[in-house]
Order: structure tokens, then C-alpha cells, then sequence
């Protein structure tokens, strides 16, 4: 079966960098686009980009452009999402999910990691 | 701020059907196809609807879709209590080359 396995909760300290993974099994890993989303406590769903697993190709919502970054590894089925300069505002549970289809005009996501919680905090 | 607009809660009694809207634009909804997620409490979001229409499979048929314009709607009919959590709808939006997700809306079953 689909899943994706994030790494566990952090906590990081203002301006630092934060790394979360998101192994991804059941499914060939270069077939889908990997997403990342966020949701900080009590708030909605944030989509913060895409990467496609295959090339590497990558798209940011404007927001994180400049601060985040998507890789991934295909030798382990493993995708990355990197975002720099923390701050309190990026206080989270951070999602990767995947891409059902790469058609935007059908673009939706058809499984979700479980989350992994991030605190930015002195 | 999310550019797809949802009414912030609904309610029903078991039994009832509620109905959640979802407006957006001519860039998101008005041309690509708008799914529904699903948020139980403290768990990741689940796919409830996509392609305006379609369940998953798993997905009981008590939940459905409908776009019309650059609005959508998702109805629960029969509400059971386990369908108390927060629902959002999404859509690619072509203008800002991303995926949007609507304010959410949350479902209380009384």
C-alpha cells in the first residue's frame, strides 16, 4: 500500500534551517509529484510547492520563494523539503502529499504523510 | 489569505444534510477541476472528492461534489458524527501557478 513516512517533530531556534523527509513506498516514487503543505495550529492549509520526483523540477508558491527548497533522493524513495530562516510565523505541521496526476488542470492530492511538527522558538 | 472562500462552519443533526460552499475565480475554479479534503481532528487531510465529482475509493457515497461556474459544493447527506471535522476544497489556480486551498469549513454534528 501508498505511504509516506515524514521524519519526526523538531524544534529550531529563530534564523536557523529545518529539514524534514517524507519516505515515500507502495508506489514508484518518479511516477508523482511530491507537494508539501503546511498548517500552523488552529489555522487552514497552506501549499507551499511542488517537486517533480522524476527530474527534480520544482515550483514555490511565491511566499517561500527565495526560503525553501524541494529535493529528493530516488535512490531511496525519499523527498526533502528545506526551508531556511526560520521564523515564530513558520510554527507548524508541515505535510508532504502526493500528486494523484500531473495534469494541473486535474491536480489533487491522493495520499498524505502523517505530519511532522515543527516549533520555532528561542 | 486563501483565494477560495468557504463559510468558516456548518451544523447538523444526525440524519441531515449539509451542504459547504466553495468560491473562488475564473483562474482557479472556473477552469480547473476542484477537490475536497477531509481533516478528522489532529490527523493529516484525506482525499473526499476530487475532479469536482469523484470519490476515492473508501469514500462513502453520502459525500458529493458539484462545481458550477467558479463555484463548487460539497454535501454530506445522512451527517453521521464521524463526519464532524474540517473540509477544504483546492484547485489549481493558473493565475499564481499553484495550488489553492479554500479557508476551510468546519462541521459540527449536534
Amino acid at each position: 500500500q501508498v505511504q509516506l513516512v515524514q521524519s519526526g517533530a523538531e524544534v529550531k531556534q529563530p534564523g536557523a534551517s529545518l529539514k524534514v523527509s517524507c519516505k515515500a513506498s507502495g508506489y514508484t516514487f518518479t511516477n508523482h509529484d511530491i507537494n508539501w503543505v503546511r498548517q500552523a495550529t488552529g489555522q487552514g492549509l497552506e501549499w507551499m510547492g511542488w517537486m517533480n520526483s522524476n527530474t527534480g523540477y520544482t515550483g514555490y508558491t511565491q511566499k517561500f520563494q527565495g526560503r525553501v527548497t524541494m529535493t529528493r533522493d530516488t535512490s531511496i524513495n525519499t523527498a526533502y523539503m528545506e526551508l531556511s530562516s526560520l521564523r515564530s510565523e513558520d510554527t507548524a505541521v508541515y505535510y508532504c502529499a502526493r500528486a494523484a496526476v500531473g495534469a494541473t488542470t486535474l491536480y489533487h492530492f491522493d495520499y498524505w504523510g502523517q505530519g511532522s511538527l515543527v516549533a520555532v522558538s528561542s | 489569505q486563501s483565494v477560495l472562500t468557504q463559510p468558516p462552519s456548518a451544523s447538523g443533526t444526525p440524519g441531515q444534510r449539509v451542504t459547504i460552499s466553495c468560491s473562488g475565480s475564473s483562474s482557479n475554479i472556473g477552469t480547473n477541476t476542484v477537490n475536497w479534503y477531509q481533516q478528522l481532528p489532529g490527523t493529516a487531510p484525506k482525499l473526499l472528492i476530487h475532479s469536482n465529482d469523484q470519490r476515492p475509493s473508501g469514500v462513502p457515497d453520502r459525500f458529493s461534489g458539484s462545481k458550477s461556474g467558479t463555484s463548487a459544493s460539497l454535501a454530506i447527506s445522512g451527517l453521521q458524527s464521524e463526519d464532524e471535522a474540517d473540509y477544504y476544497c483546492a484547485a489549481w489556480d493558473d493565475s499564481l501557478n499553484g495550488y489553492v486551498f479554500g479557508t476551510g469549513t468546519k462541521v459540527t454534528v449536534v
